[in-house]
């Protein structure tokens, strides 16, 4: 069975702070690894599709990375607007498994 | 705007009731999805559909119905309410894969809060 495993489930960082969230994954035959942000409210916005491992993928403060296990965002010198939910989601031969995402909150 | 619209932005229905939760996109995409999100459960897909005319179950299909009679629409049909059905709904698209990348991004629309009493 595919598994999406996120961590931290919660994060609190102060502004400029720079952290990394994981994403673990367990699927047959990755053919994708998505990064989404969601706002209390709202639907997922996408913001990364890596497809390889050793692939890289930036986007302002943001940065993905992929292994054959794991990815991870990275987020670079945090101002208060990138608070929100993260979430991951892996794709192998079944269907997209998303992980229950971690809680960013990024005090000024 | 491009983009995908779901309506209602929320309801609140009596068990027994039905209801269908409508979903349209303007982006052309072969692919659409049906999931719910619940807090400490994260997204379950419900149901998709990889093309017009067609459709599959997901992960929580019970209780779930839908139809895909062109590219553009997809409702989702709860044919007789149940309280457990209480969740925000997120319908998605998605283009159809090619060689060079088989399995494309989802683009999600902002979502149905329905609550069942």
């Amino acid at each position: 069975e595919d598994q999406v495993t996120q961590s931290p489930e919660a994060l609190r960082l102060q502004e400029g702070e720079s952290s990394s969230l994981n994403c673990s994954y367990t699927v047959s035959g990755l053919r994708g690894l998505f990064w989404y942000r969601q706002d209390p409210g709202k639907g997922p916005e996408f913001l990364f599709t890596l497809y390889s491992a050793g692939e890289e993928k930036e986007k302002e403060r943001l940065k993905a990375t992929l292994t054959k296990k794991e990815s991870f965002l990275h987020i670079t010198a945090p101002k208060p607007e990138d608070s929100a939910t993260y979430l991951c989601a892996a794709k192998g031969y079944s269907t997209l498994t998303f992980g229950k995402g971690t809680m960013l909150l990024v005090s000024p | 705007i491009a983009g995908i619209t779901q309506a209602p932005t929320s309801q609140i229905l009596a068990a027994g009731r039905r209801m269908t939760l409508r979903c349209t996109q303007d982006m052309r995409h072969n692919a659409m999805y049906w999931y719910r999100q619940d807090l400490g459960l994260g997204l379950r897909l419900i149901h998709y559909s990889n093309t017009a005319g067609t459709t599959g179950k997901g992960e929580v299909p019970d209780g779930y119905s839908v139809s895909r009679a062109n590219t553009d629409d997809f409702p989702l049909t709860l044919a007789s309410a149940v309280p457990s059905q209480t969740s925000v709904y997120f319908c998605a698209s998605s283009e159809a894969g090619t060689s060079g990348r088989p399995y494309n991004e989802q683009f999600f629309g902002p979502g149905t809060r329905l609550t069942v009493l």
